[in-house]
């Protein structure tokens, strides 16, 4: 199985931030690569695909970025509406595996 | 407007069994992959089973597999997870959706406690 490990786990950060989240794959991955908000009782909400694609709707202050086994997602001003949970996942080999989360805290 | 819509979660022995459902519309659900994922409580999301354009290919992790049938209709744009010999552990909000297009239903929680 493909590991993906996400980091960090939780930040703490004030409106205006910015604030970059990593997943490292445990092997290359292609651009198999998308990530996900959730906020609590939320179903997951996809931001980003093919490692840098911004999903129709997503405001431009993210984006995602990495190749091979490194990936980033980046918000470059941190909204309020934005402290949630983010999780990267890999598609490009089963089972599909999703990293630990970040959870996006206010300072 | 995209919406999927879970249903058949409940609280269940260990053991038993329960039927999940997924209606889904405002896309072209014929066109897509479909997965399952679930998310056990103050835990990370899990990729369960996901199943191809005509439910001939059907993929599932590990811990589910022999247990868990995923299948669909395409003429009623419905996704289904049959869940068989269920334990403690496969506790979680179980949500339906598609990776490729990337939306996901608001889910339906599975309880499996005695």
């Amino acid at each position: 199985d493909i590991q993906m490990t996400q980091s960090p786990s939780s930040l703490s950060a004030s409106v205006g931030d910015r604030v970059t989240i990593t997943c490292r794959a445990s092997q290359g991955i292609g651009n198999d690569l998308a990530w996900y908000q959730q906020k609590p009782g939320k179903a997951p909400k996809r931001l980003i695909y093919g490692v840098s694609s911004l999903q129709s709707g997503v405001p431009s202050r993210f984006s995602g970025s990495g190749s091979g086994t490194d990936f980033t997602l980046t918000i470059s001003s941190l909204q309020p509406e934005d402290f949630a949970t983010y999780f990267c996942l890999q598609h490009n080999n089963y089972p599909l595996t999703f990293g630990g989360g970040t959870k996006v805290e206010i300072k | 407007e995209v919406q999927l819509v879970e249903s058949g979660g409940d609280l269940v022995q260990p053991g038993g069994s329960l039927r999940l459902s997924c209606a889904t519309s405002g896309f072209t659900f014929r066109s897509y992959w479909m997965s399952w994922l679930r998310q056990a409580p103050g835990k990370g999301l899990e990729w369960v089973a996901n199943i191809n354009l005509d439910g001939g290919e059907k993929n599932y992790v590990d811990s589910v597999r022999g247990r868990f049938t995923i299948s669909r209709d395409n003429a009623q744009n419905s996704l289904y997870l049959q869940m068989n010999s269920l334990r403690v552990e496969d506790t979680a909000v179980y949500y339906c959706g598609g990776v490729a297009p990337g939306y996901w239903g608001q889910g339906t929680l599975v309880t499996v406690s005695s």
